[in-house]
Formats: structure tokens, C-alpha cells, sequence
């Protein structure tokens, strides 16, 4: 099926380690972005791309890296991980103008011990 | 700055009958659009509906509709014929485009709960 594709669905870490939220979409999507959820804050954006070889730094971009090489992939890199960033990571992709609103993934909720 | 406010955090309503869901906002655009989205306990964000707003019209889906008061820039949600699918976040957006790109603001969420 169509749509955005978010791995792994759940990860621990421990403080210190880096991984890589892995987000593909197959619907030929210009925008990409990713946002956390914590509770009572709503999604805040961390990084956002146009398009492939273009990203930008969202609202809350420290501790995260992104990169977009192709234009259906676009992963985020924690780099050293720490318990400020245990949340719920939402991938989501649109068209250029996003008049239609955003296809999400189905998130990652990740756990920094 | 724009702003998304939604004044409640949680509410409920007996299956089969309607809930309005409140959405504030604040800006000084004259051209912009709104969303709702679904959350439902699976996590997955669904998009319930949306409005733009040069038009006077409030959008409707189904069972969903707003009501779109762009002077005292109200965003209500109304789902009529409740189901106990409704049950979910619902988070209310706000986006404008703007040099090149566009932004996106998010309201902190209602939690809505449909009882049997």
C-alpha cells in the first residue's frame, strides 16, 4: 500500500548511543519532515526537506541530523542520545504545496534510558 | 508568531450522538488553512479534514464537519453520529506558505472519548 513507512515502530537506547529513524514513502513526495509528540506540547517540527539534496532545520533540530538523498527516503540520525529526547517520532510527507495536508508514518516511539 | 489553541484537553460523548471540538488560532495572514487530525490509540495520524481560508464555505466529510469563523479565527470540529471509532486525539492545525516553503503549527490536542 501507498504511504509513509517508519522503522523501527518501538527502540530503546541508552544515553550516549546514536541511531538512525529509518522514513520512505512510495507516493512521490516532495516534502518530507520529521516531528516529535510529547505529551501536552503537540508535534514540534525537527527537520524538514523540500526536496531531494534540500533540508532545513525545523523547530527543535539540536541533537538530530537528516539528510535526503533520494527523494523517497529520509532518515534522522540522534546522534548521542539522551533522556530529552524519549518521544514519539512522526515522519511525514507531502506534496510541494501541501494544500492536501500530510501523509503520516506510524511513528517510533523511542525510549532513552 | 502564529499560535494553535485548543482549550480542551480531554471530553466525551455517548455513541451516536454529536461533540464539537474546539480550535483557536492566532495570525495576522489573510491566506492560509486549517486541518483537523485523527490519532487514534494505534498512533496513526490521520487527516479527518481541512479548510482553506478564502473560502466561506465549512467543509464537511461524512460525519465530520467545522465550522469555520475566520473573524474570531474559530476552528470548531463537530463529528455527528458518534462512533466509538471516533475515539482518539484530535489535533488541530494551522498552515500558511510562506518564502518558499510552508509552516505548520499544532495545537496540543483533545482526547476524545466515545462511550458505549
Amino acid at each position: 500500500n501507498a504511504g509513509v513507512t517508519q522503522t523501527p515502530k518501538f527502540q530503546v537506547l541508552k544515553t550516549g548511543q546514536s541511531m538512525t529513524l529509518q522514513c520512505a514513502q512510495d507516493m512521490n513526495h516532495e516534502y518530507m519532515s520529521w516531528y516529535r509528540q510529547d505529551p501536552g506540547m503537540g508535534l514540534r517540527l525537527i527537520h524538514y526537506s523540500v526536496g531531494a539534496g534540500i533540508t532545513d532545520q525545523g523547530e527543535v533540530p539540536n541533537g538530530y541530523n537528516v539528510s535526503r538523498s533520494t527523494t523517497e527516503d529520509f532518515p534522522l540520525r540522534l546522534l548521542s542520545a539522551a533522556p530529552s529526547q524519549t518521544s514519539v517520532y512522526f515522519c511525514a510527507s507531502s506534496y510541494s504545496t501541501n494544500y492536501f495536508g500530510y501523509t503520516f508514518g506510524s511513528g517510533t516511539r523511542l525510549t532513552v534510558v | 508568531a502564529q499560535t494553535v489553541t485548543q482549550s480542551q484537553p480531554e471530553m466525551s460523548v455517548q455513541e451516536a450522538e454529536t461533540v464539537t471540538l474546539s480550535c483557536t488560532y492566532d495570525t495576522s495572514e489573510n491566506n492560509y488553512y486549517l486541518f483537523w487530525y485523527k490519532q487514534p490509540p494505534s498512533r496513526q495520524m490521520i487527516l479527518v479534514i481541512r479548510q482553506e481560508a478564502y473560502k466561506q464555505q465549512n467543509a464537511t466529510e461524512n460525519r465530520f464537519s467545522v465550522n469555520f469563523q475566520k473573524a474570531a479565527k474559530s476552528f470548531s470540529l463537530k463529528i455527528s453520529d458518534s462512533q466509538l471509532g471516533d475515539t482518539a486525539m484530535y489535533f488541530c492545525a494551522f498552515m500558511k506558505f510562506t518564502s518558499g516553503t510552508y509552516k505548520y503549527i499544532f495545537g496540543t490536542g483533545t482526547r476524545l472519548k466515545v462511550l458505549a
